[in-house]
């Protein structure tokens, strides 16, 4: 089993639309969990960062931790088409570890 | 501020032959990383640094090199060029513990 699992999609949605973005991961130690926003050839930029359990909001994306299911989200509402992008979860343990990515979720947004 | 920098945007290379990779940070970030994306796999960890001086092996160094004489700079050095070394190289720094930030890339194609 791969340390992070996540669909790559892609993910095709009309404006407006709820989107749900999801990783799985194996490790237990995992505490930090990320979410980055690749466009197309430009590099990743950070769009979420929680530690532990829990929901996090800013504006339209909310990332959500269950540390009990090993199972990471990332919500956007109101979807628009300057959304669509490559979607990376990370996550790693403390100080010291790498950080390890999913291999991304490419989404479409149409209007 | 510039954040992190990468040159060159593009390049190719022939088989057998070398090159350096730059990058440079303004953000007096003590950690810096190399890192390779190749399609629908991911970021993979090539070298990591803690500072200067001190570099280590991440999930993929084979091929490559780094060196680490400055806290702005931390150079990647391709050695004997392979096909199996196309792919876009991304370079991030970081405090300890905190975020990374991505340069734009470098795309590299081996013939």
């Amino acid at each position: 089993q791969k340390e992070v699992e996540q669909d790559p999609g892609p993910l095709s949605v009309p404006e407006g639309a709820i989107v749900s973005l999801n990783c799985t991961y194996s490790n237990s130690a995992f505490q930090y969990f990320m979410w980055y926003r690749q466009y197309s050839r430009k590099g990743p930029e950070l769009l979420m960062y929680t530690y532990s359990s829990g929901n996090k909001e800013d504006g339209r994306f909310t990332a959500q931790v269950d540390k009990s299911s090993k199972y990471i989200s990332l919500f956007i509402r109101d979807s628009q088409p300057s959304d669509s992008a490559t979607y990376l979860c990370a996550m790693r343990g403390q100080a010291g570890t790498a950080l390890i990515f999913g291999k991304g979720t490419t989404l479409s947004v149409s209007s | 501020n510039a954040g992190v920098t990468q040159t060159p945007k593009f390049r190719i290379l022939k088989i057998g032959q070398s090159m350096t990779l730059q990058c440079t940070q303004d953000m007096n970030h003590n950690y810096m990383y190399w890192y390779r994306q190749d399609p629908g796999m991911g970021l993979k960890l090539i070298y990591y640094s803690v500072g200067a001086g001190i570099t280590d092996k991440g999930e993929v160094p084979n091929g490559y090199n780094v060196s680490r004489s400055t806290t702005e700079d931390f150079p990647l050095r391709l050695e004997l060029a392979a096909p199996s070394q196309t792919s876009v190289y991304f370079c991030a720094s970081s405090y300890p513990m905190e975020t990374q930030y991505f340069g734009p890339g470098t795309r590299l194609l081996v013939l």
